[in-house]
């Protein structure tokens, strides 16, 4: 059974930064995409972007090109995605998700329970 | 980028109706097409994946159909634990992007 864990629910003010983890388990890792997806209060799933962390590169929404940096760290089985800059409208609960194959573009079989990021002066 | 549009918004149903949901594709996805159930305060689950196969542990009440444009998820059933959002998927090309979903209410 695949397990992914996040951390926990984050407050931050307008202009800095967060960074959310995702620990994985049961899988493996390496052979296996890792998606973060956002969900805005009361809105639908939107994908900011994708690691196949054998590869170490990462595939952007361009809605979050500028601002988003996800990397993974085969070490310790865990993803991680950052957002500068961060914006009122950044509020909502993200998610990482599993794509079982390399591919950035893939089905999602496994997500984390979510991370709540709020923003807020 | 591939937009998706799912109908309808919402609808309202009973225990034991047959529910279906449409989404259609603004170009061919083959059938990169992926359904997911999302109850309130939870992640999403995956239901179907690959237009018509099912998620391993997923009750066979579900099921998927559909190629190119136009997909169908359908509920031959509905039980009590089914009511929630359920969100389409294309997964043809990124970005990858999802409808905006259905909510399934009791009636």
């Amino acid at each position: 059974q695949v397990y992914l864990v996040q951390s926990g629910a984050e407050v931050k003010k307008p202009g800095s930064s967060v960074r959310v983890s995702c620990k994985a388990s049961g899988g493996t890792f390496s052979s296996e995409t890792i998606s973060w997806v956002r969900q805005a209060p009361g809105q639908g799933l939107e994908w900011m972007g994708s690691i196949i962390p054998i590869f170490t590169t990462a595939k952007y929404s361009q809605n979050f090109q500028d601002r988003v940096m996800i990397t993974a760290d085969e070490s310790t089985t865990t993803a991680y995605m950052e957002i500068t800059s961060l914006r009122f409208e950044d509020t909502a609960v993200y998610y990482c998700a599993r794509g079982p194959q390399r591919e950035y573009s893939s089905w999602l079989d496994y997500w984390g329970q979510g991370t709540l990021v709020t923003v807020s002066s | 980028d591939i937009q998706m549009t799912q109908s309808p918004s919402s609808l309202s149903a009973s225990v034991g109706d047959r529910v279906t949901i449409s989404c259609r594709a603004s170009q061919s996805i083959n059938s990169f097409l992926n359904w997911y159930q999302q109850k309130s305060g939870k992640a999403p689950k995956l239901l179907i994946y690959a237009a018509s196969s099912l998620h391993r542990g997923v009750p066979s009440r579900f099921s998927g159909s559909g190629s190119g444009t136009d997909f169908t998820l359908t509920i031959s059933s509905l039980q009590p634990e089914d009511f929630a959002t359920y969100y389409c998927q294309q997964s043809h090309s990124t970005p990858q992007t999802f409808g905006r979903g259905t909510k399934v209410e009791i009636k």
